[in-house]
């Protein structure tokens, strides 16, 4: 199994700023993702980090909200742009690799919290 | 698009069986996934169902039926680790890897 470390795993945040988060790796994987789960919620799917290129962003979620990059097989981050307190989730990095099979891993999650 | 329906909430006994119901709505279907989520924690894989059947993991087990678009996980010997929220989720047409989950149930385990 694919081991994901995710910086930070808590913040406070004061409204208006911005914060990446970022996603490392053990081994090479073939797809990374970033969810939201939001208080008592599910997991949304914000987009996909694709290496040397542009992330695909799903319905609801733009660039400019949430920048994302992956310079390399092994690392991503997730910028949270101008933050509200409707930004207050458990932002999480997701993988699959080329071994995995049909199993996506999570990492731990950034806990951030938008006052 | 795709939708997920599964309950919210499932309460159970110590060392009994639990059901937890998904039936799920999509225009292509690639597999169900179910994932547990402790409270403070991150998802973790527990089983993944691509053809009919039943899979069996230890106390943990997962059903599917593609022509009822319908799974289903079972606990069994159920202990209070067991505590937690259960996510079913289907990887979403086209076959492009992204699963999408289901809003969860939550099981509460009484001694």
């Amino acid at each position: 199994s694919a081991v994901i470390s995710q910086k930070p795993s808590r913040d406070i945040c004061q409204r208006g700023t911005s914060l990446t988060i970022q996603c490392q790796v053990d081994s090479q994987v073939t797809m990374m993702f970033w969810y939201r789960q939001q208080p008592g919620q599910s997991l949304t799917l914000i987009a996909t980090a694709n290496q040397g290129s542009e992330a695909t962003y799903e319905s609801g979620f733009v660039i400019d909200k949430f920048p994302i990059s992956r310079p390399n097989l092994t690392f991503s981050t997730l910028t949270v742009s101008n933050m509200s307190p409707e930004d207050s989730s458990i932002y999480l990095c997701s993988v699959k690799g080329h071994s995995s099979g049909n199993t996506i891993y999570f990492g731990e999650g950034s806990w951030l919290t938008v006052v | 698009g795709q939708s997920l329906e599964q309950p919210s909430e499932v309460t159970a006994v110590e060392g009994a069986i639990v059901q937890i119901n998904c039936t799920y709505q999509t225009s292509g279907f690639y597999g169900l996934s179910w994932y547990q989520q402790h409270d403070g924690g991150a998802p973790t894989f527990l089983s993944y169902n691509a053809l009919d059947g039943l899979e069996e993991t230890g106390r943990f087990s997962s059903f599917l039926s593609r022509s009822d678009s319908y799974g289903y996980l079972l606990l069994q010997e159920l202990q209070m680790k067991d505590s937690a929220s259960y996510f079913c989720a289907v990887y979403r047409e086209g076959g492009d890897d992204k699963i999408i989950f289901g809003k969860g149930t939550r099981l509460h385990i009484l001694p």
